[in-house]
């Protein structure tokens, strides 16, 4: 059984503070690593899909990287605001058809 | 407005009944995913279905089955519910060549 691991559990932050966390996962039979959001009381929303060890994607002040060698992905937030406050989810695909193996999430909460 | 959509929003049942949860995408997506996702674990994939007419069995599909006559909808089973199936589900979508995957709003559903 694959074990995706993130941390922090959960982080809370004010507004205007850079944030990132961990995703970590086993580097053997890698295909890909999938990042979502989800806010409270909706659907978890795709961010970014990586493949390639030493990938950065970034979209508006989000963004991640990933070192498939070592087992990890990293997210950051800049600047953080209320809005940003969702948990945050990493997934491990390691077959190549989107089977994927989600991390329990890190829960983010911006205070203005 | 094309999505997936996911009936009922929610369920009481009593445990030894048998439930269908639906899921339907109008956005033509070949693959299909059901999800369970439950207090402190992370999103726990039941069935998937490659394309219409095949399915195929994820982390935890012991209880469940699914059925896949379409290119629409995706149909989740339980034969005769008992309360550890109690959970949030969600069915996903993702089409070949764009790995993300789409999320429906969740059907919570309670076994008895």
């Amino acid at each position: 059984i694959l074990n995706v691991e993130q941390s922090p559990q959960s982080l809370h932050v004010q507004e205007g503070d850079s944030t990132n966390f961990t995703c970590s996962f086993p580097s053997s039979n890698f295909y890909a690593l999938h990042w979502y959001r989800w806010e409270t009381a909706k659907s978890p929303e795709a961010l970014f899909v990586m493949t390639l060890n030493g990938d950065e994607k970034k979209k508006g002040r989000i963004s991640a990287t990933l070192n498939t060698k070592e087992g990890y992905s990293y997210l950051y937030i800049k600047g953080s605001q209320p809005e940003d406050s969702a948990t945050y989810l990493c997934a491990l695909e390691n077959t190549g058809f989107q089977k994927l193996v989600f991390g329990t999430g890190t829960r983010l909460l911006v205070s203005p | 407005i094309a999505g997936i959509t996911q009936a009922p929003t929610s369920q009481i049942l009593a445990a030894g009944r048998r439930m269908t949860l639906r899921c339907t995408q109008d956005m033509r997506h070949n693959a299909m995913y059901w999800y369970r996702q439950d207090l402190g674990l992370g999103l726990r994939l039941i069935h998937y279905s490659n394309t219409a007419g095949t399915t195929g069995k994820g982390e935890v599909p012991d209880g469940y089955s699914v059925s896949r006559a379409n290119t629409d909808d995706f149909p989740l089973t339980l034969a005769s519910a008992v309360p550890s199936q109690t959970s949030v589900y969600f069915c996903a979508s993702s089409v070949q060549g764009f790995p993300e995957q789409y999320f429906g709003p969740g059907t919570r559903l309670t076994v008895t």
